[in-house]
């Protein structure tokens, strides 16, 4: 199956801080999603961004489709930005889609006042 | 739009018992809904895609014969865990995907049911 791995694994900030979180993928993919899982569980949908890069406020996410990569991007962090960040992909079956996402380990940020 | 619920939030039950978790689709409607499961601190795996008005397909080493899966309609689907014991403690969560919205890969997560078996 695909592989998903995501760094850094932790990462601690100050508030105020810029943040670059990164996800690597083993094959092509049709679908690459960025979640914050909060602290009482729920996966919010940050971006869907399969390729290309997009901006939402201070996060923005850039996906390289052909080098099988993505950032996100975290400016100016706050206390509420802390919890994990999860990459899913699913994988490109030749134009069929089964909706199969594979997550990565996931990255813990915490953000300090 | 693109609301996921599930209910219950958190349950408790006795080892031996079945537990039903209910996954609805609030406001579009999802022919293929998928069910997660995630240990405390980790990943999130999946265990089954969840296809209205048709058997729930597996991943390896979920068995089926447990995790009873039904899609009975555009907008809900239930796992229900049946015999349930302590290793079946976890954190399941079910996602959706809107194929009739303009991104048709993206996928909504609801909030999760936190199963406690004792």
């Amino acid at each position: 199956g695909i592989q998903v791995e995501q760094s850094p694994p932790d990462l601690i900030l100050q508030e105020g801080a810029n943040s670059t979180l990164r996800c690597n993928f083993s094959d092509s993919v049709n679908n690459l999603q960025w979640f914050h899982q909060n602290p009482w569980g729920q996966l919010i949908n940050l971006f869907y961004i399969p390729s290309g890069t997009k901006q939402n406020g201070r996060l923005s996410a850039t996906t390289v489709a052909t080098e099988r990569y993505s950032l996100l991007y975290i400016s100016s962090s706050q206390t509420t930005d802390s919890g994990v960040y999860f990459c899913a992909v699913e994988r490109d079956a030749g134009g069929t889609s089964y909706g199969k996402l594979t997550f990565g380990q996931g990255t813990i940020l915490t953000v300090h006042p | 739009g693109a609301v996921v619920s599930q209910h219950p939030s958190r349950v408790i039950c006795k080892s031996g018992t079945s537990v039903k978790i209910e996954c609805r689709s609030l406001d579009f409607q999802a022919t293929t809904m998928f069910w997660y499961r995630q240990f405390p601190k980790q990943s999130l795996m999946l265990m089954a895609t969840s296809n209205e008005g048709s058997k729930a397909t597996y991943e390896q080493g979920v068995e089926k014969d447990k995790f009873l899966i039904n899609h009975a309609s555009l907008t809900l689907s239930t796992l229900t865990v049946t015999s349930a014991h302590p290793e079946d403690s976890s954190f399941y969560i079910c996602s959706a995907r809107d194929v009739g919205g303009n991104r048709a890969y993206e996928q909504y997560f609801g909030p999760g049911t936190r199963l406690t078996v004792t």
